[in-house]
């Protein structure tokens, strides 16, 4: 069964520092990767996605993430981080039937929650 | 407007009092999912359906149960609630054949006492 940890619960960073949230996932066969982002009282929006090609992917609000496949990892990276950026964030793997059909699942990681200090 | 609605948003309840979370989606998608979001834990999978008629258990199905008798409504159901289903829950909708990716809904928050 696939899974995804991500090792940090909580991250702090000044606004206008650099930013990289990791996600590890396990998975048998090319995992579909996604991050999701939820504002305080809100609910998910897609930041970016990955299926297949180039391993560096470009997302919403100036995130980017690499796929790593010989790391198993998927790290979301912002090169400036602004103080609307504070949230929660969400790797997730899609899920496939031991067949690759996929029905529909996303298997998501612990979160990370993102503070910004001015 | 392509959107998935949910309601109520929010909801206080008691123990044992059934209750209903509407799940309705305008993209004509044949993947339905419901999931529940705890602190620390990320979002859970509940039920999910590949279409009408069409539903099977997620990760955490105990003390729910689903029906999908339209495309568009999804509904989940709460017989008899109980305070370990105090949650946020969140309906997700995937066209076949996109890699899984998911339109979530704007949640609904329920507390059971």
């Amino acid at each position: 069964a696939q899974s995804v940890t991500q090792p940090d619960i909580h991250i702090t960073v000044s606004e206008g520092a650099s930013l990289e949230l990791r996600c590890n996932y396990s998975y048998g066969a090319t995992p579909y990767l996604f991050w999701y982002v939820q504002s305080p009282g809100q609910g998910l929006q897609l930041l970016l996605k990955y299926f297949s090609g180039d391993t560096l992917v470009q997302g919403i609000k100036g995130f980017e993430a690499e796929f790593k496949r010989s790391q198993s990892s998927f790290n979301l990276r912002k090169p400036s981080v602004h103080w609307s950026d504070a949230a929660e964030y969400f790797c997730a793997v899609g899920a496939r039937d031991a067949g690759g059909t996929s029905y529909g699942k996303l298997t998501f990681g612990q979160g990370t929650i993102l503070t910004v200090h001015p | 407007e392509a959107q998935v609605t949910q309601n109520p948003r929010y909801l206080i309840t008691v123990t044992g009092k059934k209750l209903t979370v509407t799940c309705s989606q305008n993209m004509n998608h044949e993947y339905m999912s419901w999931y529940r979001q705890d602190p620390g834990l990320g979002l859970r999978q509940i039920y999910y359906s590949m279409n009408v008629e069409v539903t099977d258990k997620g990760d955490v199905p105990e003390g729910y149960k689903v029906s999908r008798k339209e495309k568009r409504n999804f509904p989940l159901i709460l017989e008899s609630p109980s305070p370990n289903q105090t949650s946020l829950y969140f309906c997700a909708t995937s066209r076949q054949g996109s890699y899984n990716e998911q339109f979530f809904g704007p949640g609904t928050r329920l507390t059971v006492l």
